[in-house]
């Protein structure tokens, strides 16, 4: 992996149902992972930073993990909510060191 | 405490034109930055300011340049404005390199 890349594009899902999605990254010289939920109309909100791999963080019913020696995290929403949907964004960096946000995963939860 | 604020919240310029765009912060943030979105792309970095007095390229720098005018502003300046560059500018704001990352409301920028 050269970049930050995220999957899927786009997620559908019903109200009540739990998911999960993938950053991927550059596993050489990692840094940082972060994780951001984005609403339609408003700015990036952060949700995690994670730096040690084995790393697991939660905020209510979302949740992420880390492993840093493939070069991915998950993030899960446990019982989604219409309020759930946004598009949620990893960033970290490739392997010049840059700063590299992944295309984002839009999530759609229907009531 | 206001955060990030952007100025202006959009604009339309025409080709060729030029103009800056507004950022400051109030957090006492050592880094800035400076991002375009494009439908599909997600966010793209275009330079950044690690801290007071320094600036450095991002992703896409091309076409644009930036001042850290002093601890607080980070702006960005478009010298000759492109179709191209039609997009939603974001500023965001942090501690330090590893911190999680407060970002303005963005500025539409549409060029004709």
């Amino acid at each position: 992996i050269l970049n930050v890349e995220q999957s899927p594009q786009s997620l559908h899902v019903q109200e009540g149902d739990s998911t999960n999605f993938t950053c991927s990254f550059p596993s050489s010289n990692f840094y940082a992972l972060h994780w951001y939920r984005w609403e339609t109309a408003k700015s990036p909100e952060a949700l995690f930073v994670m730096t040690l791999n084995g790393d697991e963080k939660k905020k209510g019913r979302i949740s992420a993990t880390l492993n840093t020696k493939e070069g991915y995290s998950y993030l899960y929403i446990k019982g989604s909510q219409p309020e759930d949907s946004a598009t949620y964004l990893c960033h970290s960096y490739n392997q010049g060191g840059k700063l590299i946000f992944g295309q984002g995963t839009e999530l759609s939860v229907k009531p | 405490n206001a955060g990030v604020t952007q100025t202006p919240k959009f604009q339309v310029l025409k080709t060729g034109q030029s103009m800056t765009l507004q950022c400051a912060q109030d957090m006492n943030h050592n880094s800035m930055y400076w991002y375009r979105q494009d439908p599909g792309m997600g966010l793209r970095l275009i330079y950044y300011s690690a801290s007071e007095g320094t600036t450095d390229k991002g992703e896409v720098p091309n076409g644009y340049n930036v001042s850290r005018l002093n601890k607080r502003e980070f702006s960005l300046r478009l010298e000759s404005a492109a179709p191209s560059q039609t997009s939603v500018y974001f500023c965001a704001s942090r501690v330090s390199g590893m911190g999680e990352q407060y970002f303005g409301p963005g500025t539409r920028l549409t060029v004709t």
